[in-house]
């Protein structure tokens, strides 16, 4: 079926970055963009951007940008989210989605604390 | 930046209607989806393209958008539709509305 695995919990000091991944299955992965989107605990949903897994090219919000970047390994099907000089208000659950007509797959969230 | 709101809860009785805005300025330009998230849960597409339904939804659910308001409804509203419900659109980038917590009472 088609689905996207994200990785592990990760805990992280201040000042460190985080790489997230996210797995698809199913499906073609090039066919698709891939979209991260975030909640902090008790809060809503946040975009923070979009990488076209078929060309590399990518889009961040505008919050994000200088912060942020989107990679691809087309070989293993996996995208990746890295997050740099964490602050404890990037603590949050960060989503993969797959994007067609609308966010129509979700990954389970991985869950990023940033705490010293 | 372009903001979507929502009324931060909806209450409605069981068999009822129930119908969650989502407002922004000449929103009835733009597609708009929604989105249902039960606790401890990621979210669920649950309408596109203002009205569209994807498969595997029930047809109690239904959306439309005109002018500055989409509205999401659900007709015959049962416990399990209990939720939060994010709507989006795109301007220049991916904008999420606030959400709805919406409670079957």
């Amino acid at each position: 079926q088609v689905q996207l695995v994200q990785s592990g919990a990760e805990v992280k000091k201040p000042g460190a970055s985080v790489k997230v991944s996210c797995k698809a299955s199913g499906y073609t992965f090039t066919g698709h963009y891939i979209h991260w989107v975030r909640q902090a605990p008790g809060q809503g949903l946040e975009w923070l951007g979009w990488i076209n897994p078929n060309s590399g090219d990518t889009d961040f919000a505008q919050k994000f940008q200088g912060r942020v970047t989107m990679t691809r390994d087309t070989s293993i099907s996996t995208a990746y989210m890295e997050l740099s000089r964490l602050r404890s208000d990037d603590t949050a659950l960060y989503y993969c989605a797959r994007h067609t007509s609308a966010f129509d797959i979700w990954g389970r969230g991985t869950m990023v604390t940033v705490s010293s | 930046s372009y903001e979507l709101t929502q009324p931060p809860s909806v209450s409605v009785s069981p068999g009822q209607t129930a119908s969650i805005t989502c407002s922004g300025d000449k929103l009835g330009d733009k597609h708009v989806c929604w989105y249902q998230q039960k606790p401890g849960q990621s979210p669920v597409l649950v309408i596109y393209q203002d009205r569209k339904r994807p498969s595997g939804i029930p047809e109690r659910f239904s959306g439309s958008n005109s002018g500055n308001t989409a509205t999401l409804t659900i007709t015959g509203t049962q416990a399990m539709d209990e939720a939060d419900y994010y709507c989006q659109a795109w301007d220049s980038s991916v904008v999420f509305g606030g959400g709805t917590k919406l409670t079957v009472l």
